[in-house]
């Protein structure tokens, strides 16, 4: 059975910070990774998917890269802002339908 | 476009009734998700539906628990006879066609359960 594990559970950093969030999955046959973006009392927004085939992807300040052999995914935020302050939640999809495994996410919060 | 629509946004019953929430997915989006997040628990995957073919029911906890969608589009989680250990945020989210693991998925603010 797949696990996804996100490490640490929590991260406060100053401003202006890079932001370093960890993720780990136990079965390597993924179809995607995803990291979403959770803030209180909303639902999810995906800030990035990374395709089994690939490595990374980037969006903006975010780079998120895969290394499905050791089971591992990496978050990257530059330069953080209080405005990044939320939950972030690694899933890994688990089948072709695109049904998606969560870890249990780090609450980071970025202080000014 | 309009996200995906869930209402309502919080409920509070009693425990023993019925409860329906609903999902309006994003228009053109034919994979349609639930799943439960609760306090401990993380993000549970309940059930979904891709278009006609048969849901996938695997993920919900037990047959007090059943969905429908119907024409393609809204779909409907029902839980009868609530139970407390139903308190959690109902989240639904959507996705499109074309390549399914690769396309991301869009959540819904949830459904904020209650059961008293």
């Amino acid at each position: 059975k797949q696990e996804v594990t996100q490490i640490p559970a929590a991260l406060s950093v100053p401003e202006g910070e890079n932001l370093v969030l960890n993720c780990s999955f136990t079965d390597s046959a993924i179809y995607n990774l995803q990291w979403f973006r959770q803030d209180p009392g909303k639902g999810l927004t995906s800030l990035l998917l990374i395709q089994s085939s690939q490595r990374e992807q980037t969006s903006g300040r975010l780079n998120a890269s895969l290394d499905k052999s050791s089971g591992r995914s990496t978050l990257y935020i530059a330069a953080s802002q209080p405005g990044d302050s939320a939950t972030y939640l690694c899933a890994v999809g688990a089948d072709s339908w695109g049904k998606l495994q969560f870890g249990a996410g780090t609450q980071v919060v970025v202080t000014p | 476009g309009a996200g995906v629509s869930q209402s309502p946004s919080n409920k509070v019953t009693e425990k023993g009734k019925d409860v329906e929430l609903r999902c309006d997915p994003i228009s053109g989006h034919t994979a349609l998700y639930w799943y439960r997040q609760s306090l401990g628990q993380g993000l549970e995957f309940l059930i979904y539906f891709q278009g006609n073919s048969a849901p996938d029911k695997s993920g919900l906890p037990s047959d007090r628990f059943s969905a429908e969608r119907t024409g393609g589009s809204v779909s409907t989680l029902t839980i009868q006879r609530t139970q407390q250990e139903d308190s959690a945020v109902y989240l639904c989210a959507s996705s499109s066609r074309q390549v399914l693991y690769n396309s991301p998925l869009h959540f819904g603010n949830g459904t904020r359960l209650t059961v008293t």
